[in-house]
């Protein structure tokens, strides 16, 4: 079984400050990992991945992940938030060793960046 | 490049009646894969095809749910008897291959209300 926790709600941040997105992950495997984000009436959007490789992954629009195999833990970050950014993000986790491509969604955090 | 595309946008039905949700994926994406987000909750998997056929379905919560795509591009949910329990925006995602963790694009999905 696989599962992703995402332990805040909401997150609020002020324009130009850093800003984090936490996520957790369980997986019997190797994790895949994947950040998209979805604005109001709109699709998901695919921010970035890790699948193997460099711990740091860096994506679309500034953003980038770390990933901490010991913490479980895969992170987003951006160094400078935009009030642009301000949407819901999901994480999302799939077994990198089973046959299942299904991905695992935790249950989204609502960014709010302040202008 | 187009995206993925699915029709309608919006589904209002009775409750007991059929409807057919219709996913057109991105041109040469052999896995296409069907999810269903509640209010306030994360995309849960439903069924993934690889080509025409249905490798994993192990998502749909029962038989009145059931998807298809015979010629291995455009893909129909269909739900059958139709309970309240099944309004949410029903997401459908493509990816090149399923493996190789390549990330999955998604529509802009179906939100079906059932009155």
């Amino acid at each position: 079984a696989q599962s992703v926790a995402q332990p805040e709600d909401q997150v609020n941040v002020a324009e130009g400050n850093p800003l984090t997105v936490k996520c957790t992950y369980s997986v019997s495997g190797n994790p895949y990992l994947f950040w998209y984000v979805q604005y109001p009436n709109r699709g998901l959007q695919f921010l970035l991945k890790y699948i193997t490789g460099d711990n740091l992954v860096k994506g679309s629009y500034g953003f980038e992940a770390e990933f901490n195999k010991s913490q479980t833990s895969f992170h987003l970050k951006k160094p400078s938030a935009l009030v642009s950014d301000s949407a819901l993000y999901f994480c999302a986790v799939r077994d990198g060793g089973a046959g299942s491509y299904q991905l695992t969604f935790g249950k989204g955090t609502k960014l709010s960046v302040i202008p | 490049g187009a995206g993925v595309s699915q029709t309608p946008s919006n589904k209002v039905t009775e409750k007991g009646k059929y409807v057919e949700l219709r996913c057109d994926p991105i041109s040469g994406h052999t896995a296409l894969y069907w999810y269903r987000q509640s209010l306030g909750q994360g995309p849960e998997f439903l069924i993934y095809f690889q080509g025409t056929g249905a490798a994993d379905d192990s998502g749909l919560p029962n038989d009145r749910f059931f998807a298809v795509r015979p010629e291995g591009s455009v893909s129909t949910l269909k739900i059958q008897r139709t309970e309240r329990g099944d309004s949410a925006v029903y997401l459908c995602a493509s990816s090149l291959t399923p493996a190789s963790g390549n990330e999955q694009f998604f529509g802009p999905g179906t939100r079906l209300t059932v009155l």
